[in-house]
């Protein structure tokens, strides 16, 4: 069974870090593309980046919302994701999830349950 | 920067045919993925590549994309389809996500 499980949620200040993890299970992890999505309360979804995978040499992509300041790693020995957010703002408060895909063109066939940041003091 | 465009709410009575919209420019020239969500749940993949279906998804969803729109179809609505839906597409080097309709079936 396919298993995508985020960990490292929690209250944090503005302008203070964060790092997110997503453990994979039930799938070859290294062979997939991994993506953050966020969803702020009551709102829709938004992509944070994606990292792709060994045959693409990890290569990421960042939305802009969040370039510069976020930072997606993945450790395929682990089957894990990871996502460093750093200079957080009060607008980064959202349900973080991880998905998976096994084509650049999509879907994301998997998705975690998410975990809840809130940024605020 | 590239958009995609969907009505914020659909409604629906139970057995009738249910069309969701996404709107960009030159849709029909990338592929179109469509999600699902139920409240407190994550989303699910309905449609991918413009028309595909995930195995386990039922027959009644489909759809299509062409110009710039991408079509999301229900036909025979049931009850359980009440949800919020999301299109998706790749965008040069990022995903975009529509922002939602909500379905819902009276």
């Amino acid at each position: 069974e396919v298993q995508l499980v985020e960990s490292g949620g929690g209250l944090v200040q503005p302008g203070g870090s964060l790092r997110l993890s997503c453990a994979a299970s039930g799938f070859t992890f290294s062979d997939h593309y991994m993506d953050w999505v966020r969803q702020a309360p009551g709102k829709g979804l938004e992509w944070v980046g994606r990292t792709r995978n060994k045959a693409n040499s990890y290569t990421t992509e960042y939305a802009a919302s969040v370039k510069g300041r976020f930072t997606i790693s993945r450790d395929d020995s682990k089957n894990s994701l990871y996502l460093q957010m750093n200079s957080l703002k009060a607008e980064d408060t959202a349900v973080y999830y991880c998905a998976s895909s096994l084509y650049a063109s999509g879907p994301f066939d998997s998705w975690g349950q998410g975990t809840l940041v809130t940024v605020s003091s | 920067s590239y958009e995609l465009t969907q009505p914020p709410s659909v409604s629906v009575s139970p057995g009738q045919t249910a069309s969701i919209t996404c709107s960009g420019d030159k849709l029909g020239d990338k592929y179109a993925c469509w999600y699902q969500q139920k409240p407190g749940q994550s989303p699910v993949v309905v449609i991918y590549q413009d028309s595909k279906r995930p195995s386990g998804i039922p027959e009644r969803f489909s759809g299509s994309n062409s110009g710039n729109t991408a079509t999301l179809t229900i036909s025979g609505t049931q009850a359980m389809d009440e949800a919020d839906y999301y299109c998706q597409a790749w965008d040069s080097s990022y995903w975009l996500f529509g922002g939602g309709t909500k379905l819902t079936v009276l």
